[in-house]
This record gives structure tokens, C-alpha cells and sequence, in this order.
């Protein structure tokens, strides 16, 4: 079946990188998502990548992906305080789409 | 605004209460679905509903009893729930394409329940 797995935190100085990697079983996944819940809110769409790119990079986010390896992650240049949430990945199985169980990125100053 | 409203957004409900969760959006979308959200499992999928059919019921207990008037209302119908069900109840919307492939989900702000 399908599962997507990431790691559960991630804490990061303020300026630095964040790389939140994620590994998820379906080969036959056309999209692949990161997506980010801030505090007390729903879910919203970051980014996404189709399967047949490996790179795909908006302003400060790039999204690696690596099909090989079924290896996704998301990058996060000059990370700053509002950058604090749960990341969830996802990947998209026809009609819906299966997530992670996200990854809380706290920043320190 | 991601154009998918959910009320109330918190509630708080005795076990013998009977209440209802309800959604909207405004995108012109085609199917909207239910998820849970708690600390021992992140994001469970619930219900999908493509052109107000029921597609998709994960194992979910009968105590939830969803509803799909029309494609742009979702509701979550609650009886005799009991306190593990307290989570965040997240909605969602999205076009379906002629295949039916999804291609991203828009979220509603959730509703917080708490089953006392």
C-alpha cells in the first residue's frame, strides 16, 4: 500500500538552510506535494512537483526529487521565524492524495 | 482565504450530543473529502465525495455519518462520539479531472473538536 514517511522535527538557527527530507512507496506517483500548516489552521499547498522533473525550485523553497530512491525533500533558504509549521509531503494516488505524517520545523534564534 | 470555509471551528460535546460539522467552498470543485487530525495519526483520510457520490469510506465508525447535498456543501454528522474522537476535522475540495486524477487539495481552517 501507499506510505509516506518523514521524519517528526526538525530545528534549525534562524538564516540557516532547512532541508526536511521525506521517502514515500509508490512509484506510479505523478505529483508529489509539500505541503504547510501553520498553528490553529488547515493545510496549504507550498509547492509541487511532477514526477518526470527532478528539481523545481520558487523564490526561497527548492524541491529535490529523486525517483530512484522514491526520495523527496524541500529546502528552505534563509529560514525565518514565520517559516515555523508542519510540513507534511504528500504524493497523489489517483483521486486522492496520501500524507505524511509531517515535520514540525522549529526555528531558535 | 483558500475559498473552503468550515464551521464552527471549535466545539466542545458530550458523549450522548448529537451535532453536525459543516463545509463550503467556493471553488467550483468536484469532489470534497474529510480528514482527521490528532496527535497519534497526523492526517487519516475519512471520506471522499466525487460529484456528491461517496467514493472512498476509510473503516470509519458509523458515529460519523457524513453528508453531500450538492457538490459545493459537505457536512459531518455526530452522534455518541467518544473522547478519542476529539482532533481537528480538516476539509478539503478539489478538481477532479476527466480520469478522475486529483490534482491538489485546498483546505478548509478545521473544525477543533472535544469530546468530554
Amino acid at each position: 500500500g501507499e506510505d509516506v514517511e518523514q521524519s517528526l522535527f526538525l530545528s534549525v538557527r534562524e538564516g540557516d538552510s532547512s532541508v526536511i527530507n521525506c521517502t514515500y512507496t509508490d512509484s506510479s506517483s505523478t505529483y508529489l506535494y509539500w505541503y504547510k500548516q501553520e498553528p490553529g489552521a488547515g493545510l496549504q499547498l507550498l509547492t509541487y512537483i511532477f514526477s518526470n522533473m527532478d528539481m523545481k525550485q520558487d523564490q526561497r523553497l527548492t524541491v529535490l526529487l529523486n525517483k530512484k530512491d522514491k526520495h523527496l525533500s524541500l529546502r528552505i533558504a534563509d529560514t525565518q521565524t514565520g517559516d515555523s509549521a508542519i510540513y507534511f509531503c504528500a504524493e497523489r494516488d489517483a483521486s486522492k492524495i496520501i500524507f505524511g505524517s509531517g515535520t514540525r520545523l522549529s526555528i531558535r534564534p | 482565504e483558500t475559498g473552503v470555509t468550515q464551521t464552527p471551528r471549535h466545539l466542545v460535546m458530550g458523549m450522548t450530543n448529537k451535532k453536525s460539522l459543516k463545509c463550503e467552498q467556493h471553488l467550483g470543485h468536484n469532489a470534497m473529502y474529510w480528514y482527521k487530525q490528532s496527535a497519534k495519526k497526523p492526517l487519516e483520510l475519512m471520506f471522499v465525495y466525487n460529484f456528491k457520490e461517496q467514493t472512498e469510506n476509510n473503516s470509519v465508525p458509523s458515529r460519523f455519518s457524513p453528508e453531500c447535498p450538492n457538490s459545493s456543501h459537505l457536512f459531518l454528522h455526530l452522534h455518541t462520539l467518544q473522547p478519542e474522537d476529539s482532533a481537528l476535522y480538516l476539509c478539503a475540495s478539489s478538481q477532479l479531472g476527466t480520469s478522475g486524477g486529483i490534482r491538489e487539495l485546498f483546505f478548509g481552517e478545521g473544525s477543533r473538536l472535544t469530546v468530554l
